[in-house]
């Protein structure tokens, strides 16, 4: 099993430039979730899913969009970038029924210039 | 305020002593996460309890419910155990989202 696949490990970006960021999973988990994290912050939720079809805000969701066309993969689209998406993003995965522990992927490191 | 809070927010150890990270939170919760994350890696999941207490190997994670707080303790520890330990409580309503704390850094000197 690969666990959860994150790509592309780094990325720097020109402000307003779009990209996405893939995530797929081959455990068959039905949640999967984004996270930034930022120096003395902890991880802050970006969009997650509870299944195929089904996608819902987090905390900052604002400049960020995802799809759930299928349960392996869950996309992370920038749209126009700017400096202050710059941040290390996290793509999640977990079975759902509270009774499964999180799968994360190694990260994106992107800077926005 | 933050929901998750951990304590203390750095520490610096030596090798071989007995170590404990604290986590309160003041949400309700379905369960409590531990999580670890070595410099510029990435997060791997230690624990997932919901009561009492699990152990895996030279870690120890502990919860009582009823005063919102969890331990997660070292035994015997070594300078590969440097990296920042994350608490996360999960949502009890049933979405699986997890609220973090930001973490805790330690440090093991040989």
């Amino acid at each position: 099993n690969a666990g959860v696949t994150q790509t592309p490990k780094f990325q720097v970006l020109k402000t307003g430039q779009s990209m996405t960021l893939q995530c797929a999973q081959d455990m068959n988990h039905e949640y999967m979730s984004w996270y930034r994290q930022d120096p003395g912050m902890g991880l802050r939720l970006i969009h997650y899913s509870v299944g195929a079809g089904i996608t819902d805000q987090g905390e900052v969701p604002n400049g960020y969009n995802v799809s759930r066309s299928t349960t392996e993969d869950f996309p992370l689209r920038l749209l126009s970038a700017a400096p202050s998406q710059t941040s290390v993003y996290f793509c999640a995965s977990s079975g759902t029924g509270g009774n499964y522990g999180y799968t994360f992927g190694s990260g994106t490191r992107l800077t926005v210039v | 305020k933050n929901e998750v809070e951990q304590s203390p927010q750095n520490l610096t150890a030596q090798e071989g002593e007995f170590i404990t990270i604290n986590c309160s939170y003041s949400v309700g919760i379905s369960a409590l996460h531990w999580l670890q994350q070595h410099p510029g890696g990435g997060i791997v999941s230690l624990f997932m309890l919901s009561s009492g207490k699990k152990k895996h190997g030279r870690l120890i994670a502990t919860i009582n419910i009823q005063e919102k707080h969890s331990s997660l303790h070292i035994t015997a520890s070594h300078p590969r155990d440097s990296a920042v330990y994350i608490c996360a409580a999960q949502d009890r309503g049933g979405s699986e989202k997890l609220v973090f704390g930001k973490g805790m850094k330690l440090t093991v000197n040989p």
